[in-house]
């Protein structure tokens, strides 16, 4: 079994709606991570969490919000989606040693 | 504002020959240095880390670190075309800071 997953793997949503990204992992880390990559963006930070109490906005938070149910699990939120928010999605958590795991991705497109 | 540079190529090179990708960082206080591979679609996968000055060896893979001159390299021997991706450099300086990405370098290897 993958040591971080996510879900769904593919959506699209319409203009507006609300929508909720999760992920879990299985690694036992307190880090886990949101980023989003567009082409030619290359990978930015969303929101950031260092353990289950500990929450942190990234480089491009605004129209995001997460939580962080449990050290296993952290969920990205976007409120009310825009066309602008279509993109591919990665949680990462991470190790003691400041390596980061990825995901397989969520790729988000709305309409 | 800390920032990772990589030529974003493509870097084209024939099967079984060294490819060599490259990387600067503008932030002194950096400790930590990864190389991902990135296929098209899918998430980045760790495949080097190097946390000293000097050579580290895996494989067909060798990363070289340069403090000093800000500067870390990967090398891929006797490329293969599965080689073929994007090859994202990230560093971190440890403590409570994040992970910052350069934006990649595509490699193409051909038969």
């Amino acid at each position: 079994d993958a040591d971080v997953t996510q879900t769904p793997r593919n959506r699209i949503t319409k203009t507006g709606k609300r929508i909720m990204l999760e992920c879990s992992q299985t690694k036992g880390h307190d880090r886990m991570y949101w980023y989003r990559q567009d082409p030619g963006l290359g990978l930015r930070l969303i929101y950031y969490s260092f353990d289950v109490k500990d929450i942190n906005k990234g480089e491009i938070s605004d129209g995001y919000s997460v939580s962080r149910q449990a050290q296993a699990k952290f969920s990205l939120s976007l409120e009310s989606a825009i066309p602008n928010q279509t993109a591919l999605y990665f949680c990462a958590t991470e190790g003691q040693n400041y390596e980061q795991y990825f995901g397989p991705g969520t790729r988000l497109t709305v309409t | 504002q800390k920032e990772v540079e990589q030529n974003s190529g493509p870097l084209s090179v024939p099967e079984g020959a060294i490819a060599s990708l490259n990387c600067t960082y503008s932030d002194r206080g950096s400790q930590s240095f990864f190389w991902y591979r990135q296929y098209s679609g899918k998430s980045p996968e760790l495949i080097m880390s190097i946390y000293s000055n000097g050579d580290k060896e895996d494989g067909r893979f060798t990363a070289q670190l340069n403090k000093a001159s800000q500067y870390v390299s990967l090398l891929i021997r006797d490329s293969q075309p599965s080689d073929s991706a994007t090859y994202l450099c990230a560093v971190n300086r440890g403590g409570y800071s994040t992970l910052t990405f350069g934006k990649g370098t595509m490699l193409l290897v051909s038969p």
